[in-house]
């Protein structure tokens, strides 16, 4: 079965540190990755998307950067924190099928917060 | 563009009885997914279903059922006999169509918080 592993589960940096998030899947290969950011009390920010090494898409310009290593490894990163990247991020995967609309699953999430 | 509008942010009922989360969306694709996501306390979005624009069967699954309605652009979402345990944020999402090559975005709603007293 396929399980998806995010570290740290919480984090807190001051403001101007740099920030480096990982996520990784098992027991699948070639998935669709994701960044999600989630802020206090809101809805989900779709952040990257990955469809496959090395091949990452920004969906709102910020100072936070994603790489993907490896098949499935997740990256994300930023060289100087803003007070405003404070927020729970959550990694996703999808199968690579044929389907276009296959749902998401989710990691367990990691809690940032920039003091 | 694709929007999805969960116009109640909060819901608290007493244990047992049903609570109706509402769910509209909005999308100039003919093809499309729609799906709801469980968000417990502990953070991790735990999937519940997902429907396609072709199908406008109802579905049921224990306590949960969904009912999609093209016409008005909603699928709605109840729980049956509520439980404790049913307290958390619950998110409906629309996939957008897409190839490979993008990968398949989902565009979520703002999420309705459920509490259910005891």
């Amino acid at each position: 079965s396929q399980t998806i592993h995010q570290w740290p589960a919480t984090l807190v940096q001051p403001v101007g540190s740099p920030l480096s998030l990982e996520c990784t899947v098992e027991g699948t290969s070639n998935p669709n990755l994701y960044w999600y950011r989630q802020a206090a009390g809101r809805g989900l920010q779709l952040l990257f998307y990955s469809v496959g090494i090395g091949q990452i898409s920004s969906e709102v310009p910020q100072n936070l950067s994603a790489s993907r290593p490896q098949d499935r490894q997740f990256i994300l990163s930023s060289k100087k924190l803003l007070l405003s990247d404070s927020g729970f991020y959550l990694c996703a995967w999808s199968p690579w099928t044929e389907s276009s609309y296959n749902e998401q699953f989710f990691g367990p999430g990691t809690r940032l917060t920039v003091l | 563009a694709q929007k999805v509008t969960q116009a109640q942010t909060e819901i608290s009922v007493v244990e047992k009885e049903d609570v109706t989360l509402d769910c509209v969306y909005e999308t100039r694709d003919t093809t499309y997914y729609l799906f709801w996501y469980k968000q417990p306390p502990s953070g991790e979005l735990v999937f519940l279903i997902r429907r396609n624009s072709f199908d406008e069967q109802n579905e049921i699954s224990g306590r949960y059922s969904w009912n999609f309605q093209k016409s008005t652009s909603s699928f709605n979402f109840t729980i049956t006999a509520s439980q404790v345990v049913d307290s958390a944020v619950y998110f409906c999402a629309l996939s957008e169509v897409m190839i490979k090559a993008a990968g398949n975005k989902l565009t979520f709603g703002g999420g309705t918080r459920v509490l259910v007293k005891p």
